[in-house]
């Protein structure tokens, strides 16, 4: 079957970094996307990786590994806006995105 | 101008009635999705729409009747609500059906069954 696994919540300081994990099964594999969704809104996106390999895009990065089936999101210079929710999608041979359960990132002053 | 938007962001109705929440794109996207997200906070596709014609039909009970009069709208509508039904329901958009950037989500529509 087709599985997004992530933690459901981390807690980091202010000022930190924080290293989300997610691992994915499809069937086929198109891709993979990070989003970010805080409390009562829309998830907005962050960044797709279809090669393997780091993408940084600000403080903020994605990693991907094909073989392992494995990515991370990787946030710098943690700011308490970044106490959100960050959903990891793997996309399948048919374009089909899979959704893991999101998780919740807390951010201490 | 909001690229994504849904209607009502809120609606709070009884068991056994019938609603529908609607959805607009102003992107000149050709494919328009329904998900549902309920309390454990996995988004789950529901339909989605390439052109008007449908794609994906998720295993949705048959209360829940999507529609899409044009490219640039897709509908919700749904019967005989039942309390499982309350959680936010998601429109979102993308160019086409392959999906290899970002997918445009509306506000959400939240659901409340009493």
């Amino acid at each position: 079957g087709q599985n997004i696994d992530q933690p459901t919540e981390m807690t980091a300081t202010e000022g930190a970094i924080v290293q989300i994990n997610c691992t994915y099964q499809t069937s086929g594999f198109n891709g993979l996307f990070w989003y970010q969704q805080h409390a009562g809104e829309a998830p907005t996106f962050l960044s797709y990786n279809v090669l393997d390999g780091l993408e940084e895009k600000g403080r903020f990065s994605s990693f991907l590994s094909r073989s392992k089936g494995y990515s991370y999101l990787l946030l710098k210079e943690l700011q308490m806006k970044d106490s959100a929710s960050y959903l990891c999608a793997g996309m399948d041979s048919n374009y089909q995105l899979i959704w893991g359960a999101g998780t919740k990132l807390i951010i201490k002053p | 101008d909001t690229a994504v938007s849904q209607t009502p962001k809120y609606l709070v109705t009884q068991m056994g009635n019938d609603k529908s929440i609607k959805c607009e794109q102003n992107l000149g996207h050709d494919t328009m999705y329904w998900y549902k997200q309920d309390s454990k906070k996995f988004l789950k596709i529901m339909f989605s729409y390439n052109n008007k014609e449908l794609i994906i039909n998720e295993t949705v009970p048959n209360r829940f009747s999507p529609k899409s009069p044009d490219k640039a709208h897709l509908n919700l509508h749904i019967n005989s609500l039942e309390l499982g039904d309350s959680a936010v329901y998601f429109c979102a958009s993308s160019p086409g059906l392959e999906v290899t950037g970002e997918l445009f989500f509306g506000e959400g529509s939240r659901l409340t069954v009493l």
